[in-house]
């Protein structure tokens, strides 16, 4: 089965540091882009970081840019996000979601996502 | 930046209703255009891609058009299991998703 399983929220201060975890299994991760999205409580999906195979390249959305790092290991089929300087505004359930590009289905469309994992900035 | 502005936010409906939601570009896109349906407390479901294909698995009563900076989404004949959420997003320029629409019961 495809599936994704996000891990490593939790309640942080601001200012805190905090690494999420994708964990990828059923399809051969390493040759798939793969994001991050995010959704405050009671809004809308905003995309938040996009990482291709082989790390070649790497973009941020502006609200997360300098403080939030995109990382992935092919080899443990896993993904990362790691946050820093964070604030009350990155409050989210937080997302990895698998671009679906294959020679079969040539599209970028999030085809596969997880169920997400909470991340609150409160003191 | 590509913004997404979808309409209406919220639209009530009742089972069997042909239902129409837009969703407009503020530049052009050609037809790289995601639809997606959320339910309270799950991820976004991808239903059509590439403004009119249909995702596999997904029932025929979902339909995409459009290009350029103009798209729908429409569902047939709205049953019981389509009262959710449903937002667009932009893969032409990185991503953008519009603010969703939430198809409520009558």
């Amino acid at each position: 089965e495809v599936q994704l399983v996000e891990s490593g929220g939790g309640v942080v201060q601001p200012g805190g540091s905090l690494r999420l975890t994708c964990a990828a299994s059923g399809f051969t991760f390493s040759t798939y882009n793969m994001n991050w999205v995010r959704q405050a409580p009671g809004k809308g999906l905003e995309w938040v970081s996009f990482i291709s195979p082989g790390i070649n390249t790497i973009f941020y959305a502006d609200s997360v840019k300098g403080r939030f790092t995109i990382s992935r290991d092919d080899a443990k089929n896993s993904l990362y996000l790691q946050m820093n300087s964070l604030r009350a505004e990155d409050t989210a359930v937080y997302y990895c979601a698998r671009q679906g590009w294959t020679l079969d289905r040539p599209d970028d469309a999030f085809d596969i996502w997880g169920q997400g994992t909470m991340v609150t900035v409160s003191s | 930046d590509i913004q997404m502005t979808q309409s209406p936010s919220t639209l009530s409906a009742s089972v069997g209703d042909r239902v129409t939601v837009t969703c407009r570009a503020s530049e052009s896109i050609n037809s790289w255009l995601a639809w997606y349906q959320q339910k309270p407390g799950k991820p976004p479901k991808l239903l059509i891609y590439k403004a009119s294909t249909l995702e596999s698995g997904v029932p025929s009563r979902f339909s995409g058009s459009g290009s350029g900076t103009e798209f729908t989404l429409t569902i047939s004949s709205l049953q019981p299991d389509d009262f959710a959420t449903y937002y667009c997003q932009q893969y032409n320029s990185y991503w953008t998703f519009g603010q969703g629409t939430k198809v409520e019961i009558k």
